[in-house]
This record gives C-alpha cells, structure tokens and sequence, in this order.
C-alpha cells in the first residue's frame, strides 16, 4: 500500500538553530515529491517539486532533497517566522498521498 | 489573482442538516479539489474534477456530492450532514493533473453537532 511518514510529528528549535525533517515514502511509480508549508488555519502553500533521486531545491533557508526512499527538508538558521505545519505529499501515477506533518516551532 | 477562494470560513451544522460550500478560482485551471484534514490524518481527497461538467470520486466520497457546472467554481454538498463529517475543508486547483502543483485555498471549518 502506497504510504508517506513524515518525522518528528514536532520540532522545536531555538533560532539559528539548524534541523531537518524527513518524509519517508513506499509508493509504486513516484512521479513527484511535494513540500508544502501550512499555517495556523491555512490552507497549505506550494514549496518544492522534487522528481528524481539526487535532485535538490532551495528557497531562502530552506533546502530539500529526494532519495530514492526519503526526502528531507533542511532548515537552516531558522527563525521564528519559520514556524508552520510542513507537510509532504508523493504522487504515484494515480493520486497525492499526503504525510500528516511535522509541526515546526522556532523560538527566539 | 485572488487564487483559490472558500465560503464560508467556518460553519455549524446539526446533525442531518445540508450545507454547500463553495469554491472559486481564478487561474484558469482545469482540475479541481475537495480535501478534508482531520488531526493525526494527512489531507485526504473527497471528490476531483478534471474540467467543467466532469467529477469523479476520491478517497473518501461517501456522504458527499459535487458539481462543476462553471469552469472556476466547484461545489460540495453534504445532504445530510454527520458528526464523523466535522473537519476542515480545503479546495485545491491545479493547471492539469494531479501530478502538478496544487494551489490550495484558505479552509472551510465545519462543525456538525
């Protein structure tokens, strides 16, 4: 059964404080990799596409990477602004299948 | 562009009561979403549409119905609404298939009592 699993369910992190957050999958035929940030009562908002193993994205702190298993999100240097709900989604040739979420909370 | 708009923000049901909530987006997409995020699940897909007068079902179509009568609009009804259907709402849209990026509105709070 296609399945995503992201960890940890919640981070803290003091700014500045670097981390990442991982998105394991097991789905037949990947044909994207999406990374979404969600605020507090938002709806979630496009990140990154990753296709293919080895490919790699960055905007501002943010950097993602895919594997052939995983991707991770790396957080560098967080600030408090960095603090939302990431979510992961793998699409398959049929459908998205979200991961529930890693809760990211940066302290100053 | 506005986007993806949702209304309402937030509403409360009783149980068998029916609701429509609207979706409406302005970029001239073909596909469009209803999601629903409950806590510890991840976003789980109701209904899709594929172009204006066409829907099909998701994940979890049980309880609800959809149309798509104009291209930027997309609709979801619950007939008679349920405790179990208590969850946000999330309309999405993408330019083509799923397999593109999805653009997702604000969210529809519902609460059936």
């Amino acid at each position: 059964e296609d399945q995503v699993t992201q960890s940890p369910e919640a981070l803290r992190l003091q700014e500045g404080e670097s981390s990442s957050l991982n998105c394991s999958y097991t789905v037949s035929g990947l044909r994207g990799l999406f990374w979404y940030r969600q605020d507090p009562g938002k709806g979630p908002e496009f990140l990154f596409t990753l296709y293919s193993a080895g490919e790699e994205k960055e905007k501002e702190r943010l950097k993602a990477t895919l594997t052939k298993k995983e991707s991770f999100l790396h957080i560098t240097a967080p600030k408090p602004e960095d603090s939302a709900t990431y979510l992961c989604a793998a699409h398959n040739t049929d459908k998205l299948i979200f991961g529930t979420g890693t809760r990211l909370q940066v302290f100053p | 562009n506005a986007g993806v708009t949702q209304t309402p923000k937030f509403r409360v049901l009783k149980t068998g009561q029916s609701m429509t909530l609207l979706c409406a987006q302005d970029m001239n997409h073909e596909y469009m979403y209803w999601y629903r995020q409950d806590p510890g699940m991840g976003l789980r897909l109701i209904h899709y549409s594929v172009g204006e007068g066409t829907t099909a079902k998701g994940e979890v179509p049980d309880g609800y119905n959809v149309s798509r009568l104009k291209k930027q609009n997309f609709l979801l009804g619950l007939e008679s609404a349920a405790p179990s259907q208590t969850s946000v709402y999330f309309c999405a849209s993408s330019r083509q298939g799923r397999g593109e990026t999805q653009y997702f509105g604000p969210g529809t709070r519902l609460l059936v009592l």
